[in-house]
């Protein structure tokens, strides 16, 4: 399947600074997601992203559709402790088979010390 | 609630005693869809259905069947575990549209010994 690379692959990081994460590929992609799990639970869609340049925002996180379409980065700011977990990106491919299928990073895991 | 229930949440069983992992989602979703998650690795899509009686191959689906007779379950089935296959899996589901996102179980630890 295609790949994803997704980096890096963990952080650790004090509370109150900012988080920047990214996944890039050498092809192009229809959709972007960005997924968070915590430890025993499956992953919980935090953004998704349609277009190509698109900037989008959830609370304190903020996501961009590169203009490329080949890449995508998350941003955290001020980091609190419940951001502790393993962030995913997600893309699908213009010409899947199926418009569900997905391509899944490899995670970046977010340690965040008090 | 809107759910994708999975069961049984943890499993440890012996190389080749067939086993079945249910999913059952109350989302009315038409798309299914299995990944194992393996460390480093992220997660594999195993099969997916678009609709009853519709499946499809992942990229990882050798040793693996799935059926779709309900439009709510989706059960995997391995018939001849190994423990290549220990792993945690999950499912999930999402209805059929412009890239709709897909909404997860919380998975289940298998351990094959």
């Amino acid at each position: 399947g295609q790949q994803l690379n997704q980096s890096p692959q963990s952080m650790f990081i004090q509370e109150g600074e900012d988080v920047s994460m990214n996944c890039t590929s050498s092809s192009i992609f229809n959709t972007w997601l960005w997924y968070k799990q915590d430890p025993g639970e499956g992953p919980v869609l935090l953004i998704a992203l349609y277009k190509a340049g698109e900037l989008t925002s959830n609370g304190r996180l903020t996501a961009q559709f590169g203009i490329t379409r080949k890449d995508s980065f998350l941003n955290i700011s001020a980091s609190i402790p419940s951001d502790v977990g393993i962030y995913f990106c997600a893309g699908q491919l213009p010409s899947s088979g199926s418009a569900r299928q997905l391509t899944f990073g490899s995670g970046t895991q977010l340690t965040v010390l008090p | 609630e809107a759910q994708v229930t999975q069961n049984p949440r943890y499993l440890i069983t012996v190389t080749g005693k067939k086993l079945t992992v249910t999913c059952s989602q109350n989302m009315n979703h038409e798309y299914m869809s299995w990944y194992r998650q393996d460390p480093g690795l992220g997660l594999r899509q195993i099969y997916y259905s678009m609709n009853v009686e519709v499946t499809d191959k992942g990229d990882v689906p050798e040793g693996y069947k799935v059926s779709r007779k309900e439009k709510r379950n989706f059960p995997l089935i391995l018939e001849s575990p190994s423990p290549n296959q220990t792993s945690l899996y999950f499912c999930a589901s999402s209805s059929y549209g412009v890239a709709q996102p897909q909404h997860f179980g919380d998975g289940t630890r298998l351990s094959i010994l």
